[in-house]
């Protein structure tokens, strides 16, 4: 079955500007969550939906991020304006329910940001 | 919230030995502990999990272990080989319908030294 697919994979933008990255989870797959993985450390979840609803956002910087996931297929994550701080690789992942139980999360590429 | 911690963050072990990394969590309503693994400049990819009703589980050189009481779980991999190099991240989740957010340990940059 074909992966989850992300783009861009890379992008170089100045503070202040906006940035916008797009994700396309494996097919069939009802969740969806953005992960933010800084140089060094493990992935931090910023959003997960279920479906096109919003199931957890309490690590998402409201005030400059947001993300929407039309349809409940395809989803955007957008950055605005951007931090110097945001400079990091943002993983899309997907998961569905196993027969044995339990969720395993399919990740992403990534997109790695660079802020400057 | 559930809080994840991960040692050590660096790990280098001769060819053919073996190398652990342990993890403890904070929230013991945590049923459900993956592991990944990330080679450099690629995603995360699951290796093994472990669910709370189960102590022990293994596959081939891997296995993991569970302390529910300690609140601790650890990766074992044996008979180290080059292509094991990379790095490990664990992570927990309260895994209910509908529900499936995982917290991830920092990681440990595991090297294979020839």
């Amino acid at each position: 079955e074909a992966g989850v697919a992300q783009s861009p994979r890379y992008k170089i933008i100045e503070k202040r500007q906006s940035v916008a990255f797009w994700c396309n989870p494996i097919s069939g797959h009802a969740t969806l969550y953005w992960y933010q993985q800084i140089l060094g450390q493990g992935p931090k979840l910023l959003i997960q939906f279920k479906n096109n609803g919003v199931v957890d956002d309490s690590q998402l910087p409201k005030d400059r991020f947001s993300a929407e996931r039309l349809k409940g297929v395809d989803s955007t994550l957008k950055i605005q304006p951007a931090k110097l701080e945001d400079s990091a690789v943002y993983l899309c992942a997907s998961s569905l329910p196993r027969d044995r139980g339990g969720y395993e999360q399919y990740f992403g590429p990534g997109t790695r940001l660079t802020v400057t | 919230g559930e809080n994840v911690e991960q040692h050590p963050s660096t790990l280098s072990v001769q060819e053919g030995d073996s190398a652990v990394i342990k993890c403890t969590y904070s929230d013991s309503a945590s049923n459900y502990f993956p592991w990944y693994k990330q080679e450099l400049g690629k995603r995360p990819q699951l290796i093994i999990d472990i669910r709370s009703n189960v102590g022990e589980k293994k596959d081939q050189r891997i296995a993991v272990t569970l302390n529910k009481t300690a609140k601790h779980f650890s990766l074992h991999i044996t008979e180290t080989q080059p292509e094991d190099s990379a790095v490990y991240f664990c992570a927990a989740s309260i895994q209910s319908f509908g529900n499936e957010k995982l917290t991830f340990g920092t990681g440990t940059r595991l090297t294979i030294i020839p």
